[in-house]
């Protein structure tokens, strides 16, 4: 079963506009993290967010974080052509392990 | 640092063969995974373990045996390869901090193909 879901499941945008990916999940968790997948390629850890945390932020990266919804935004502002991807959000509930969307597939197009 | 790398890259095997998947860290990580992606279903966890000699159940472990003999490798066996088996296989690694484990750092994954 999954327990985060990505929405949009795919968006095309410009080269330098922002994208924001949400993900919603059903239970409590301890970390919310974001995962980007390149095309034939392993993940790459983004960010991790812990379930006291409200918003992070890593270079271009804003992620927030709402346990009273459920749910979790990812923004990429100025994104490249580079940031083309697919992109995870994983829910850690017990500490051991992570549950992964299915992914939001985004394409910057230049 | 080579970071997390699986063997082999590629494999097709026919129904009823059996292989293993070999998964090696270099970063001293206590925790290690194995994940299947599937199309449009995300990664679902197949087994992990949280210290050298300890492996646990995932979501989706029928089929599949595991490892973890020595903390830098992490094994997974399929003993009698079946079509639903065909997958890209993905193995990750985590160092932990007070028993929690932390992001995680995945190989370049293993496509498998069953016949």
């Amino acid at each position: 079963s999954q327990q985060g879901e990505e929405d949009p499941q795919a968006l095309s945008i410009q080269e330098g506009e922002n994208a924001t990916m949400n993900c919603s999940y059903k239970t409590s968790i301890n970390n919310l993290q974001w995962y980007r997948q390149n095309s034939g390629r392993g993940l790459v850890h983004l960010i991790l967010i812990r379930s006291n945390e409200r918003e992070k932020h890593s270079g271009r990266l804003r992620v927030t974080l709402d346990t009273s919804k459920k749910s979790s935004s990812l923004l990429i502002t100025a994104s490249r052509a580079a940031d083309t991807a697919s992109y995870f959000c994983a829910t850690d509930k017990d500490g051991n392990k992570l549950v992964f969307g299915a992914g939001t597939i985004l394409r910057v197009k230049s | 640092n080579a970071g997390v790398t699986q063997t082999p890259k590629f494999r097709v095997l026919k129904t009823g063969q059996s292989m293993t998947l070999l998964c090696a860290q270099d970063m001293n990580h206590e925790y290690m995974y194995w994940y299947r992606q599937d199309p449009g279903m995300g990664l679902r966890l197949i087994h992990y373990s949280v210290g050298e000699g300890t492996t646990a159940k995932g979501e989706v472990p029928d089929g599949y045996n595991v490892s973890r003999l020595k903390k830098q490798n992490f094994l997974l066996g399929l003993e009698s390869a079946a079509p639903s088996q065909t997958s890209v296989y993905f193995c990750a690694s985590s160092y932990s901090w007070d028993f929690l484990p932390y992001e995680q750092y995945f190989g370049p994954g293993t496509r498998l193909t069953v016949t």
